[in-house]
């Protein structure tokens, strides 16, 4: 079965650089969802989108823009990165469904195997 | 507000050994969902189990086991007779439904060595 794609699975960037990270969800799924984890961290929701649109969002710093395409792949752009935007960032994407009971809906997110952005 | 703790950092066993991960919620949703995840060395997130907040039947596979009790906001994972390959950070998280999405967070993980 399709996975949760994510590009690149590694990213070396200097610091003040800029990087974008992208996602290609589940076929059929239609939010995404963006994580960060830090070294020796859990994972920190930065932004999601359902239908193209934002739907909710957390610590994402301002430098952080996302987006999420007609084609439902996202992609997360960090401008002016800093050493501390080092990190594993993961995408999930999960299909919206009705509720406990509907075969859509499973509480689940589908997770990408993560990009590890390293900043020097 | 949403909380999930794991009080264990780091636990080490013995192979063979059974170990329990303890994981304590917080949530003022009556519906909600509970997971296990296992993120290997090579960082990614393993699905194990997923948990709905009406359903609080336990559940066993294979050497792992999922106790889940309401009246203790509790949804412990047990692995049997451990081995080296679990070695691992195992992550608990909560999910409720949003407005266009759902909300999942995580605990701070547990940190499981288990040595030959």
């Amino acid at each position: 079965a399709a996975g949760v794609i994510q590009s690149p699975r590694h990213l070396i960037k200097e610091k003040r650089e800029t990087a974008t990270l992208k996602c290609y969800p589940i076929p059929r799924h239609d939010t995404v969802y963006w994580y960060q984890q830090g070294p020796g961290q859990d994972p920190q929701f930065l932004i999601s989108f359902y239908e193209k649109m934002q739907s909710d969002k957390g610590s994402i710093p301002d430098r952080f823009s996302a987006q999420q395409f007609s084609d439902y792949h996202s992609e997360l752009n960090m401008s002016s990165l800093e050493l501390g935007d080092s990190a594993l960032y993961f995408c999930a994407s999960s299909p919206m469904g009705q509720g406990i009971d509907e075969s859509g809906s499973t509480g689940e997110l589908f997770f990408g195997e993560g990009s590890r952005l390293t900043v020097l | 507000a949403q909380k999930v703790t794991q009080a264990q950092t780091e636990i080490s066993v013995v192979e063979k050994e059974d170990v329990t991960l303890d994981c304590v919620y917080e949530t003022r949703d009556t519906t909600y969902y509970l997971f296990w995840y296992k993120q290997p060395p090579s960082g990614e997130l393993v699905f194990l189990i997923r948990r709905n907040s009406f359903d609080e039947q336990n559940e066993i596979s294979g050497r792992y086991s999922w106790n889940f009790q309401k009246s203790t906001s509790s949804f412990n994972f047990t692995i049997t007779a451990s081995q080296v390959v679990d070695s691992a950070v195992y992550f608990c998280a909560l999910s409720s439904e949003t407005t266009g999405g759902f909300k999942t967070i995580f605990g701070a993980g547990t940190r499981l060595f288990v040595k030959a």
